[in-house]
């Protein structure tokens, strides 16, 4: 079945650092790929999306890109700050399903 | 409403007692899923409606759980005779379902079930 993998956390990092937190995920076909994120206290809210290969979502400025080749979606930002601090959870869509199949979600923290 | 709500916030049970939890769409949203979160992993998906119509329930995990959406609207989620393993955040999501565009899913802040 469907499925996505994320790496371990929890991460930490200082201010302005660079950030990469892996995702791979496992599908048929062409899926859609999201990144979420959960602020504390907050509920999940989407952070950017890509729907086909090479496709690159880019929000706040956080980027992902949609590698079919190695069936990955790593998030990357260049700059973290405190604000960031989260949880990050990766997850798919499967072509012509509603559901969304997520990642078991890594904790960031970002310290001053 | 502006989003997603539910309610309650927190539910506190007693293992064997049955319990629902309430969720309130964003107006005017077609489509309304409910997922469960355990402590530390990612949302599963447990069933999906399309106005009233309940078109996927492939993730209920037991026939202990029972979802409705009799008008279309407001849904609830019923578990009857609640496990330990039952506890876990219940979110809900809804999206517009509108033909030709991406339809993103709103969640709600969840209901946190603690089965004693």
């Amino acid at each position: 079945g469907d499925s996505v993998t994320q790496m371990e956390g929890p991460v930490t990092l200082s201010e302005e650092a660079f950030l990469t937190i892996n995702c791979t995920y496992t599908a048929t076909g062409y899926p859609s790929l999201f990144w979420y994120v959960q602020y504390p206290g907050e509920g999940l809210q989407l952070l950017l999306k890509a729907t086909k290969a090479d496709d690159k979502g880019s929000n706040k400025g956080f980027e992902a890109t949609y590698r079919k080749e190695t069936t990955s979606f790593h998030l990357e930002k260049g700059s973290v700050q405190v604000s960031d601090s989260a949880v990050y959870f990766c997850a798919l869509r499967r072509q012509g399903a509603q559901k969304l199949v997520f990642g078991q979600g890594t904790r960031l923290t970002i310290n001053p | 409403g502006a989003g997603v709500s539910q309610s309650p916030r927190y539910k506190v049970a007693k293992r064997g007692q049955d319990v629902a939890l309430r969720c309130d769409p964003i107006s005017g949203h077609v489509s309304l899923f409910w997922y469960q979160q355990a402590l530390g992993q990612g949302p599963e998906f447990l069933t999906y409606f399309q106005n009233e119509a309940q078109l996927d329930k492939s993730g209920l995990p037991s026939d202990r759980f029972f979802a409705e959406r009799p008008e279309g609207s407001v849904s609830t989620l019923k578990i009857q005779r609640t496990q330990q393993e039952d506890s876990a955040v219940y979110l809900c999501a809804s999206s517009l379902d509108e033909t030709g565009t991406y339809n993103e899913q709103f969640f709600g802040p969840g209901t946190r079930l603690t089965v004693l």
